[in-house]
């Protein structure tokens, strides 16, 4: 899982921005996803994708956004209509069955 | 819908002891089940899997073992180290890319 990226780090967002998290994987896997961890909570799915310029809603997806142009990225965007945004983001790409997570990014809305 | 019972939430044991989490999951078309390891403020890292024509899988100090019938699987760590605390998630998938996790264990080994 070292071939997945994830930036910034760190996030800050003021209340009413929209701000954009990026992931990259250099591991030529097919599908990608997104999810949202809250603290001492398990993994939520916001978005995936199989392939790419198709992608579908997982289980939290409003207030979020996503695109799939090219194999290896998959950035989400966080909307102001996404509510309580603060949370930490991990990124997934998978090679069979077997998902491979990037080092996240911790979202803080001030 | 779909989902994996996880238990405990939290888990305490002695240096040297064995820790085991047990799963649930609600699909009976799974096939696949992964269970991953957190440390805190890490991404997730796979430590062992399992897939429904297996009944046990070890791995040194972790095995796996999954009751088909029941809907279960559970990790099994034995000898623990205080370098085994960690938050724990288990997960089941049918093979249509989608993973539904369950809501983690913290092994917390004590010296």
């Amino acid at each position: 899982d070292g071939g997945i990226t994830q930036s910034p780090k760190y996030l800050f967002r003021k209340e009413g921005q929209n701000v954009t998290l990026s992931c990259e994987q250099n591991l030529n896997h097919d599908a990608m996803y997104w999810y949202r961890q809250d603290p001492g909570q398990g993994l939520r799915l916001i978005y995936y994708s199989q392939i790419v310029n198709d992608f579908q809603k997982g289980d939290i997806a409003e207030g979020y956004s996503v695109s799939r142009e090219k194999k290896e990225s998959f950035p989400l965007t966080v909307t102001s209509a996404q509510k309580n945004p603060t949370a930490f983001y991990l990124c997934a790409s998978t090679q069979g069955d077997t998902q491979y997570f990037g080092p996240g990014t911790r979202l803080t809305v001030l | 819908g779909e989902n994996v019972e996880q238990h405990p939430s939290t888990l305490s044991v002695q240096e040297g002891d064995s820790a085991v989490i047990k799963c649930t999951y609600s699909d009976s078309a799974s096939n696949y089940f992964p269970w991953y390891k957190q440390e805190l403020g890490k991404r997730p890292q796979l430590i062992i899997d399992i897939r429904s024509n297996v009944g046990e899988k070890k791995d040194q100090r972790i095995a796996v073992t999954l009751n088909k019938t029941a809907k279960h699987f559970s990790l099994h760590i034995t000898e623990t180290q205080p370098e085994d605390s960690a938050v724990y998630f288990c997960a089941a998938s049918k093979g249509t890319y989608k993973y539904i996790f369950g809501t983690g264990t913290r092994l917390k080994v004590l010296a």
